[in-house]
């Protein structure tokens, strides 16, 4: 089946910008993450829902950065007034399972990432 | 510190080759770990995981952990230019979001 998908692929804002960033799962996944990867780095945990409930926000780097995932699927990374350093990739994650003890069903498939470069 | 270093490389050898690649964590409440391979603008995908101290194999490929020295490694054996990619090791531990703390990455390259 299909796997998680990202739109837009790439995108480019003038700082100051408020973008926008989607993530289709994997249909029926109920764990939906996001992380940001810099360049020449590894990806980096900003935050995690369970169906619609966002039980995680702590690495969101500041109040403007904001999720949502209001029907426990599709889910959006809002970034307001966007600034340089906030250029990276965005990478969506998704995931079977509920709880998180590790097991197969926990393996978290990712999708190819929104990359974003703030002028 | 980061909770989990890796030697970023880049690395290159000659096809054939065995590939040793390395993390080392600070946190040894980590109980969970995993590596992952990433391709030029793709997302990471898994490659294997493992909870327990020893080794894994899966065809060329095995993963082994030391929770003594907070050490984990994978080793690449036969080495293709297909496996030219960045490799990223990570770990996490049982909770309620399962959020995964990744290493720099390790870029591989494997020559013809």
């Amino acid at each position: 089946g299909a796997g998680v998908s990202q739109s837009p692929r790439y995108k480019v804002a003038k700082r100051g910008q408020d973008v926008a960033l989607r993530c289709d799962p994997i249909s029926g996944h109920v764990s939906l993450f996001w992380y940001q990867q810099a360049l020449g780095q590894g990806p980096e945990f900003l935050t995690y829902f369970q169906n619609e409930a966002q039980l995680d926000k702590s690495g969101l780097p500041s109040d403007r950065f904001f999720a949502e995932r209001p029907e426990g699927s599709v889910s959006t990374l809002k970034i307001q007034r966007t600034q340089q350093e906030d250029s990276a990739v965005y990478l969506c994650a998704s995931s079977l399972a509920m709880t998180h003890q590790y097991s197969i069903t926990d393996t978290q498939y990712f999708g190819p990432g929104t990359r974003l470069t703030v002028l | 510190q980061k909770e989990v270093e890796q030697d970023p490389g880049p690395l290159s050898v000659p096809e054939g080759a065995i590939v040793s690649l390395n993390c080392t964590y600070s946190n040894s409440a980590f109980q969970y770990f995993m590596w992952y391979r990433q391709y030029s603008r793709k997302g990471p995908e898994l490659l294997m995981y493992t909870y327990s101290s020893g080794n894994k194999e899966d065809g060329r490929f095995t993963a082994q952990v030391d929770k003594s020295s907070k050490y984990i490694s994978l080793f690449i054996r036969d080495s293709q230019p297909s496996d030219s990619a960045t490799y990223l090791c990570a770990t996490g531990l049982p909770s309620n979001t399962g959020k995964l703390i990744f290493g720099q990455g390790t870029t591989l390259q494997v020559k013809p």
